[in-house]
């Protein structure tokens, strides 16, 4: 199977800031990657695919970008409501696979 | 609007079986590839199983293969999940989610429920 990794597991920043979550691909899986966004008790809500298209709904200052093994989730003027775990997924071959998310929370 | 609505959720003892169920609305259900994705307390998503959108190609999960069966009834709108030996790491939320097209190939969900959850303990 191919292995996500996220980076870094936990970050605490400022209204206002900008944010990057990094994901690694065990393999190269352009441009199969997804981004989502989970709040406690909520399913997963699906932000990004293809590494870079935004779901129909989503802030325009949410952003992904990267090819091959290596990937990022961009919030580029942090709000409140950004509060939430961030997951990403890779849709390129069975089984499908996450990271392991990364919690955000804002000071 | 597009809605999933899982059930069949419980608590079961290790080694006993349960069946959950998603029955879905707001769109052309035998248009979609369905998945099962699940979420342990505490952890990240993991994927299941994904059925196409007749039923007839499947894929498993390494860590349920040979004990948990997915298939959909198309006329009821309905995915089911078929949960055989059941171990104490099964317990978890257990999400449908809707493929955004029709084939096997179909991994993008777009679409998820909000779970149903399955307690595997003695």
């Amino acid at each position: 199977d191919i292995q996500m990794t996220q980076s870094p597991s936990t970050l605490s920043a400022s209204v206002g800031d900008r944010v990057t979550i990094t994901c690694r691909a065990s393999q190269s899986i352009s441009p199969w990657l997804a981004w989502y966004q989970q709040k406690p008790g909520t399913a997963p809500k699906l932000l990004i695919s293809l590494a870079s298209s935004l779901e129909s709904g989503v802030p325009s200052r949410f952003s992904g970008s990267g090819s091959g093994t290596e990937f990022t989730l961009t919030i580029s003027s942090l709000q409140p409501d950004d509060s939430a775990t961030y997951y990403c997924q890779q849709y390129h071959s069975y089984s499908l696979t996450f990271g392991q998310g990364t919690r955000l929370e804002i000071k | 609007q597009v809605q999933l609505v899982e059930g069949g959720g419980g608590v079961v003892q290790p080694g006993k079986s349960l069946r959950l169920s998603c029955t879905a609305s707001g769109f052309t259900f035998s248009g979609h590839a369905m998945h099962w994705v699940r979420q342990a307390p505490g952890k990240g998503p993991e994927w299941v199983a994904a059925v196409s959108d007749d039923g007839n190609d499947k894929y498993y999960a390494d860590s349920v293969k040979g004990r948990f069966t997915i298939s959909r009834d198309n006329s009821k709108n309905t995915l089911n999940l078929q949960m055989n030996s059941l171990r104490t790491e099964d317990t978890s939320v257990y999400y449908c989610a809707r493929a955004d097209c029709n084939t096997i190939e179909c991994k993008r969900t777009d679409y998820w429920g909000l779970g149903t959850l399955v307690t595997v303990s003695s």
